[in-house]
């Protein structure tokens, strides 16, 4: 089973800031924090990770929770193309597989 | 990110017939690469561990002899799906770690869209 809980689906106008949150309240001490994200009929596309510290890159940041219970991906400025489901994941890397829960429906209105 | 292909993109098949779908990781090396399987609406589902030079390590519920998997190189794997069935047509997707990373990064191919008649 997934150990993320994560909305069924959220909308966010263009432009705008979209603030995707993920509760892992059983997250262990070596397990990371990842996102990722499958526009319909792709591959799954790699945004983001972290551990304890907050993370940005050129795609996203991520904050999360001093008691890494939870996070909040957010696209500083979501255009149409970020339409997709996005998928928080925890898992410790290396001799971890990645389980997908059900994700976030992320529609970005014009 | 990583690079990582799938061939083919899609593919019809008669019924009875196997399909083989590859995956490369086109810029890294990896020991370690995964497959999926995704249905309509649905989210993706592991289906094995294809471990370079050894066997594949199969989720509960898949068939080995149905699923064969394949991990001859650094950087292929095959999935072959044998005597295909209508309900064998799915969203086949794979992912590679990338071992250059710090903590080995997952990263997906496109997808195989496979359906059978």
């Amino acid at each position: 089973d997934a150990k993320t809980t994560q909305p069924t689906s959220m909308d966010c106008a263009e432009g705008r800031a979209a603030n995707l949150p993920c509760n892992h309240s059983t997250i262990s001490g070596n397990e990371y924090v990842y996102w990722y994200r499958q526009i319909h009929s792709q591959g799954p596309q790699y945004i983001i990770h972290g551990l304890k510290n907050n993370e940005t890159n050129e795609m996203a940041s991520l904050i999360i929770t001093e008691d890494r219970k939870s996070s909040t991906l957010i696209l500083p400025h979501a255009t149409l193309r970020d339409t997709a489901v996005y998928y928080c994941i925890v898992f410790m890397n290396r001799d971890d597989k990645i389980i997908f829960g059900k994700g976030t429906r992320l529609h970005i209105l014009p | 990110g990583a690079v990582v292909s799938q061939h083919p993109s899609w593919v019809i098949c008669k019924s009875g017939t196997s399909v083989k779908i590859e995956c490369r990781s086109l810029d890294f090396q990896a020991t370690t690469m995964f497959w999926y399987r995704q249905f309509p609406k649905k989210s993706l589902m592991l289906m094995a561990t294809s471990n370079e030079g050894s066997k594949a390590t199969y989720e509960q519920g898949v068939e080995k002899d149905k699923f064969l998997i394949n991990h001859a190189s650094l950087t292929l794997s095959t999935l072959t799906v044998t005597s295909a069935h209508p309900e064998d047509s799915s969203f086949y997707i794979c992912s590679a770690r990338d071992p250059r990373t710090s903590i080995d990064t997952q990263y997906f191919g496109p997808g195989t869209r496979l359906t059978v008649l």
